[in-house]
């Protein structure tokens, strides 16, 4: 059974940073590529970030509103993709979900951004 | 950005009757690799979002037959032949042709 578990999120002052984790487990995670989608509280999804799979590269695309200072990696021999965010803004509150290709998705990890 | 426009924001279906959303795109979503990465999502109350449907028309596995989608162009819309209680929540459209991927405002379904 396909499983992806977010975790790392909490409260955080706005500037700081914080590291999200997304474990996988029942499938080969290195043959995925993997993405970050978060929805604000009440609103609707917004794409993050996605990173390759090492096949295509392991390269990475962002959001206009998180380039520069939110990075997307992935440790194929663990299992797991990373979310690293930095500058955090009271504007990144959130629940941060993983999705492998957009067919599975973990349950999510809330972020608050707030001082 | 693709900007992706749904309508009805909202729906209220008496159940067993049929359902319809739209989802409008500002360009095409045809890849140069042929494909057209439209996929449609259903999000119940207090859950993560579950996929339905992925290029425009083919649904995932699990998925009652209940849904069909299609469209071309810029115009895309998701069936609901037969509205049943646990059809409530939003269904959001998304387009993953051209970066950055992005999604509709969301259209929510609740039973009359």
């Amino acid at each position: 059974e396909v499983q992806l578990v977010e975790s790392g999120g909490g409260v955080v002052p706005p500037g700081r940073s914080l590291t999200l984790s997304c474990t996988s487990s029942g499938f080969v995670f290195a043959d995925y590529a993997m993405s970050w989608v978060r929805q604000a509280p009440g609103k609707g999804l917004e794409w993050v970030g996605f990173v390759r799979s090492e096949v295509y590269g392991g390269t990475t695309e962002y959001a206009a509103s998180v380039r520069g200072r939110f990075t997307v990696s992935r440790d194929d021999s663990k299992g797991v993709a990373y979310l690293q965010m930095n500058s955090l803004k009271a504007d990144d509150t959130a629940v941060y979900f993983c999705t492998r290709d957009q067919d599975f998705w973990g349950q999510g990890t809330l972020v608050t951004v707030s001082s | 950005d693709v900007v992706m426009s749904q309508s009805p924001r909202s729906l209220s279906v008496t159940l067993g009757q049929p359902a319809s959303i739209s989802c409008r795109t500002s360009q095409g979503l045809v890849h140069r690799n042929g494909n057209t990465y439209l996929n449609w999502f259903h999000q119940r109350p207090g859950q993560s979002p579950r996929r339905l449907i992925f290029q425009v028309s083919h649904r995932d596995s699990g998925v009652p037959d209940r849904f069909s989608a299609g469209g071309s162009g810029t115009d895309f819309t998701l069936k609901i032949s037969r509205v049943e209680a646990d059809d409530i929540g939003v269904y959001y459209c998304m387009q993953g042709t051209h970066w950055p991927i992005t999604f509709g405002q969301g259209t929510r379904l609740e039973i009359k």
